[in-house]
């Protein structure tokens, strides 16, 4: 019930496309989901975020869209650029609990294609 | 400039040599935790501290230790390392707050032969 599942495990875009990753989580008692992006040789850094109380969340570029009844939450990258070939990983947490631990999906490796 | 400072980058060691990994922030964060990642399994908690004296066991703590006598440090000890520790490490910290964004150092890579 702590799990969260991440898919794809990789995926290769050309640029200009549009790369989605998903992510499905089990505990309804989780509620918040951030994506986090990490470069070679980095630690991964926090990319956005998301509440379950809206459904949808754009920054720039990047957008989560959530569905609760599904219990799945995906991360759009519009116009992808080379730049933005990294690691991505999903996560969960119950935020409102005392330790807020973040359990994380598995990763997706970018490659976006020049 | 505000980061997680974790040292060395980079250990080879051998089965059963003691060894410490440090870690440092300097944003006064009370929270502090240790992952480890390894292909295919994300990143999965080895130990968490809420604060100075206070730690508690993650998801996968078999073989590790810590320690929190200071606000701003928190090593990871394998008193005797296996093989199966063979993996990249990282330190994380964030402010009191749930959902706050945990801030990680840049890794240590380990391998234990």
């Amino acid at each position: 019930q702590q799990q969260v599942k991440q898919s794809p495990q990789s995926l290769i875009v050309q640029k200009g496309g549009i790369s989605i990753i998903n992510c499905a989580y089990e505990n309804t008692a989780f509620d918040y989901f951030p994506w986090y992006q990490q470069f070679p040789g980095k630690g991964p850094a926090l990319l956005i975020a998301i509440r379950p109380d809206v459904s949808e969340k754009k920054e720039g570029r990047f957008t989560i869209s959530f569905n609760k009844s599904a219990k799945q939450f995906s991360l759009h990258i519009m116009d992808s650029q080379p730049g933005d070939s990294a690691t991505y990983f999903c996560a969960a947490s119950k935020g409102s609990s005392n330790t807020g631990k973040l359990i994380f999906g598995q990763g997706t490796t970018l490659q976006v294609k020049p | 400039e505000a980061q997680v400072t974790q040292n060395p980058r980079y250990l080879i060691t051998v089965t059963g040599k003691k060894l410490t990994v440090t870690c440092s922030q300097n944003m006064n964060h009370e929270y502090m935790s240790w992952y480890r990642q390894d292909p295919g399994l994300g990143l999965r908690q080895i130990y968490y501290s809420m604060n100075v004296e206070v730690t508690d066991k993650g998801d996968v703590p078999e073989g590790y230790k810590v320690s929190r006598k200071e606000k701003r440090n928190f090593p990871l000890i394998l008193e005797s390392p296996s093989p199966n520790q063979t993996s990249l490490y990282f330190c994380a910290s964030r402010s009191q707050g749930a959902y706050s964004p945990l801030h990680f150092g840049n890794g240590t890579r380990l391998t234990v032969t």
